[in-house]
């Protein structure tokens, strides 16, 4: 089974619609991570949280916000998509450990806002 | 500020043939420096990393990585390609302090392999 798990895989909604993209992890990592990735632009960080009671804005958070539920899950919500919402979405994991920032990707969840 | 830059954003090279990736970058010390690869459809698979001690590093698949901090460059290389490692490849920095999670993403760069 895989580390980090994301659902939806695949996900088309229309403009104004909430949507929650959700991640797992069984790496039993502390740290977890969301980004977009855009063509051209790579990945630009979204939100990070470091334990359950920790959560941070990263590069781009406008118009989105997370939710830590547990070690193990990170969820990021859209509140009200729109269309330069589109894009590809990764979450990522990674441990404490002295300030090593190598992190573990899930296998993306695909979002197409109409 | 901290940036990435990949200056090839699509790379064609034949099966067989030898393969560098540029990737330099702008940060205030040295970073850690990472190199993933994406394949088609797939989250991002670590290639090989470097923290400190010898500046060539050796990753998975074949690659390898040389650290220069005169040039700020962490350019990827590998001596031939094979029709599978056609994929998007990312550099990316993050910083060594222990509670900076800033880590940095070039935008890629496209490789397709030519039979």
């Amino acid at each position: 089974d895989a580390d980090v798990t994301q659902t939806p895989r695949n996900r088309i909604t229309k403009t104004g619609k909430r949507i929650m993209l959700e991640c797992s992890q069984t790496k039993g990592h502390d740290r977890m991570y969301w980004y977009r990735q855009d063509p051209g632009l790579g990945l630009r960080l979204i939100y990070y949280s470091f334990d359950v009671k920790d959560i941070n804005k990263g590069e781009i958070s406008d118009g989105y916000s997370v939710s830590r539920q547990a070690q193990a899950k990170f969820s990021l919500s859209l509140e009200s998509a729109i269309p330069n919402q589109t894009a590809l979405y990764f979450c990522a994991t990674s441990d404490i450990g002295g300030g090593n920032n190598e992190q573990f990707f899930g296998p993306g969840t695909r979002l197409t806002v109409l | 500020a901290q940036s990435v830059t990949q200056p090839d954003i699509h790379i064609t090279v034949s099966e067989g043939a030898s393969l560098e990736l540029r990737c330099n970058y702008s940060y205030g010390a040295t970073p850690y420096l990472f190199w993933y690869v994406q394949s088609p459809g797939q989250g991002l698979q670590l290639l090989l990393k470097y923290f400190s001690g010898d500046t060539l590093v050796q990753g998975i698949k074949g690659f390898e990585a040389e650290f220069k901090r005169s040039q700020s460059s962490f350019n990827l290389r590998k001596p031939s390609v094979h029709w599978s490692d056609a994929a998007e490849y990312f550099c990316a920095v993050g910083p060594k302090a222990y509670n900076n999670n800033d880590m940095r993403f070039g935008a890629g760069t496209r490789l397709t392999v030519k039979p």
